[in-house]
């Protein structure tokens, strides 16, 4: 089926205000991951899902970071209160099983954040 | 120190050439390497997977391994101008990890 989608696309905020991003992963993946790259960085790790429970949440940067799942379907990452180094493109992960390293992560196109 | 260091480039190569690409790592419990080739407005996308030190080749790609050195590359022969893309290198340390930790990523262009 389709890979992983992401939405939106692209999103232009205003410092202070709250944004949702959603991801839907691949049908039938179990674990699902959310990462961020900054502009000239690597992906950081954000959260990981196992089903709809979230064991590792050490990558959220603030509490103003939070992620929820329904199931084992669509997540969605929340960040309040935005501040202008929240600015990046958030990337969203699934695969099948989770635990393994040979464990394909496929990769969602990402929402590029913009915060004014 | 950064654990994963990656040479951003850009790099610029001439259709054919070969590409060499490398990252230095300073935890000694990474085992599970890995290269991601990322397309500009696009997800990153696995390319190759190595366990361990030593050689993989998959086509045109070698990925190679040296643990005691705390160093991989990714060769690329016969570069074409649709390996133009960001490469990323990531790498975990065992079973039961999903947690990767990423290069920042060298943009090679290959000019026709």
């Amino acid at each position: 089926g389709a890979g992983v989608s992401q939405s939106p696309s692209n999103k232009v905020t205003e410092k202070g205000k709250d944004v949702e991003l959603r991801c839907d992963p691949i049908s039938g993946h179990t674990a699902l991951y959310w990462y961020r790259q900054r502009l000239g960085q690597g992906l950081e790790f954000l959260i990981y899902f196992q089903g709809n429970s979230a064991p590792d949440k050490s990558g959220l940067p603030s509490d103003r970071f939070s992620a929820e799942r329904t199931g084992e379907s669509v997540s969605t990452l929340t960040i309040q209160r935005t501040q202008q180094e929240d600015s990046a493109v958030y990337l969203c992960a699934s695969s099948p099983l989770a635990g393994g390293p040979q464990e394909t992560q496929y990769f969602g196109p990402g929402t590029r954040l913009l915060v004014l | 120190q950064k654990e994963v260091e990656q040479d951003p480039g850009p790099l610029s190569v001439p259709e054919g050439a070969i590409v060499s690409l490398n990252c230095t790592y300073s935890n000694s419990a990474f085992q599970y390497f890995m290269w991601y080739r990322q397309y500009s407005r696009k997800g990153p996308e696995l390319l190759m997977y190595t366990y361990s030190s030593g050689n993989k080749e998959d086509g045109r790609f070698t990925a190679q391994v040296d643990k005691s050195s705390k160093y991989i590359s990714l060769f690329i022969r016969d570069s074409q101008p649709s390996d133009s893309a960001t490469y990323l290198c990531a790498m975990t340390s065992g079973a039961g990890s999903y947690q990767l930790t990423f290069g920042k990523g060298t943009k090679l262009s290959v000019i026709p």
